[in-house]
């Protein structure tokens, strides 16, 4: 059964410092990985999406790589900004194309001015 | 830029009611989700649907849940008699067949069983 965990829970750090935030997941055999940004008691906005074959996507100041034999994919924040903060979740799809998104429990940032 | 709709945002029922949550998933997407995500936990898939059937369904998905396609452009999700563990939001996603396949999120209902 896959298993998608990310590193660290909460992340707290000055405006302006680059920033990783980290998922694993247990198996392999995925179809492709989105990053997501969760605000407090809002909806999910997609950030990123990286299918199995490519090693990363950028958007901007963002950045994320997929490892897939090692089951490792990071989310790189440059510069970053007050507005960043929020909840990151990272999440995979196995199934086909049309596979059902399992989800990390999310890391937390918080980018103080 | 069109994305998915989701009403009510807030609906706060008694345990034992029976409560209807409505989506409007995108217009051309062909495959549609719901997940849940109880407070503090992970988002949770519950069910995908695809040409009038649903696809693929979590063990979450027991008999008090059902889902709908009442017309061409809403999907319900159906909770028969709601418990206190039911309390979560509640997200559809959908997504288009000749995509890269990624799933577009609604904003979610926060369901509160009283």
């Amino acid at each position: 059964k896959q298993e998608v965990t990310q590193i660290p829970a909460a992340l707290s750090v000055p405006e302006g410092e680059n920033l990783v935030l980290n998922c694993s997941f247990t198996d392999s055999a995925i179809y492709n990985l989105q990053w997501f940004r969760q605000d407090p008691g809002k909806g999910l906005t997609s950030l990123l999406l990286i299918q199995s074959s490519q090693r990363e996507q950028t958007s901007g100041r963002l950045n994320a790589s997929l490892d897939k034999s090692s089951g490792r994919s990071t989310l790189y924040i440059a510069a970053s900004q007050p507005g960043d903060s929020a909840t990151y979740l990272c999440a995979v799809k196995g199934g086909g194309s049309q596979g059902n998104l399992i989800f990390g429990k999310g890391t937390k940032l918080s980018v103080k001015p | 830029e069109p994305e998915v709709t989701q009403t009510p945002s807030h609906q706060v029922t008694q345990m034992g009611q029976e409560v209807i949550l409505r989506c409007v998933p995108i217009s051309n997407h062909l495959y549609f989700y719901w997940y849940r995500q109880i407070l503090g936990q992970k988002v949770e898939f519950l069910v995908s649907f695809y040409n009038n059937e649903i696809s693929e369904k979590s063990e979450i998905f027991d008999d008090q849940f059902s889902v709908e396609r009442p017309d061409g452009s809403n999907f319900t999700l159906k909770i028969r008699s709601t418990k206190l563990e039911d309390s979560a939001m509640y997200f559809c996603a959908s997504i288009s067949r000749g995509s890269l396949n990624e799933q577009f999120f609604g904003p979610g209902t926060r369901l509160t069983v009283l």
